[in-house]
């Protein structure tokens, strides 16, 4: 199966880090992990992508096990904005067709003032 | 702006009517994807398009089709509405169909809620 695991929801409190994990036992090596978030109301939003390293950027962090069997995302310090569905997804490089996003279900992160 | 964005945001339809939905993107990216939000699944890619008049089926294609005359533009249309097919649709678009590159990423646009009574 292409698709991730994540836990349904988690909760954190606002100042705090939070460190949202993925399972991706099946990934190919060809495969990159991508983060996405969904605010209530809104489409999808690019967070975060890698492939073996540890990546950072102005909005979170990725890691991802030596082994590329699982990741986890990190938001140092969460925000009330940073409410939202949060979704780990493979990139599936597919011969002649490119990549496509394959998502799962998500995480849905709440965050407490 | 420049950017995505897909219309209409609500629609009402009833079984069996055609429905179109819109998708314009000022970017000029090659690949375009249609996709489909349901409680329980995620959102699952319907089809998707490499450039104007190539596209291909994804996950979920049954009972839509889709054109691409236009780099731009990429209308999803639903020929025979059911139930089944109440969802929230989104649009997406992207420079290459590779996101596996560095920097590539997908743009999504806001959504269209489609309720088939």
């Amino acid at each position: 199966d292409a698709k991730t695991t994540q836990p349904n929801s988690m909760e954190s409190n606002e100042e705090e880090p939070v460190h949202l994990p993925c399972n991706h036992s099946t990934i190919s090596g060809t495969d990159y992990i991508h983060w996405y978030r969904q605010l209530p109301s809104q489409g999808p939003e690019y967070v975060i992508h890698g492939l073996t390293s540890n990546v950072n950027n102005r909005m979170a962090s990725l890691a991802i096990a030596e082994d590329r069997k699982s990741s986890t995302l990190i938001l140092h310090r969460a925000t009330l904005r940073d409410a939202a569905v949060y979704y780990c997804i493979r990139a599936l490089h597919i011969y002649n067709q490119g990549g496509k996003l394959i998502f799962g279900q998500g995480t849905e992160l709440s965050v407490k003032p | 702006d420049a950017g995505i964005t897909q219309s209409p945001r609500y629609k009402i339809t009833e079984t069996g009517r055609q429905v179109t939905l819109m998708c314009h993107q000022t970017w000029s990216h090659s690949y375009m994807f249609w996709y489909r939000q349901d409680l329980g699944h995620g959102l699952r890619l319907i089809y998707y398009s490499a450039a104007a008049d190539i596209t291909d089926k994804g996950e979920v294609p049954d009972g839509y089709v889709v054109s691409r005359s236009k780099t731009e533009n990429f209308p999803l249309t639903l020929e025979s509405a059911t139930r089944s097919q109440t969802s929230v649709y989104f649009c997406a678009s992207s420079v290459s169909g590779t996101v596996i590159s560095t920097n590539e990423k997908l743009f999504f646009g806001s959504g269209t809620q489609l309720s088939v009574l």
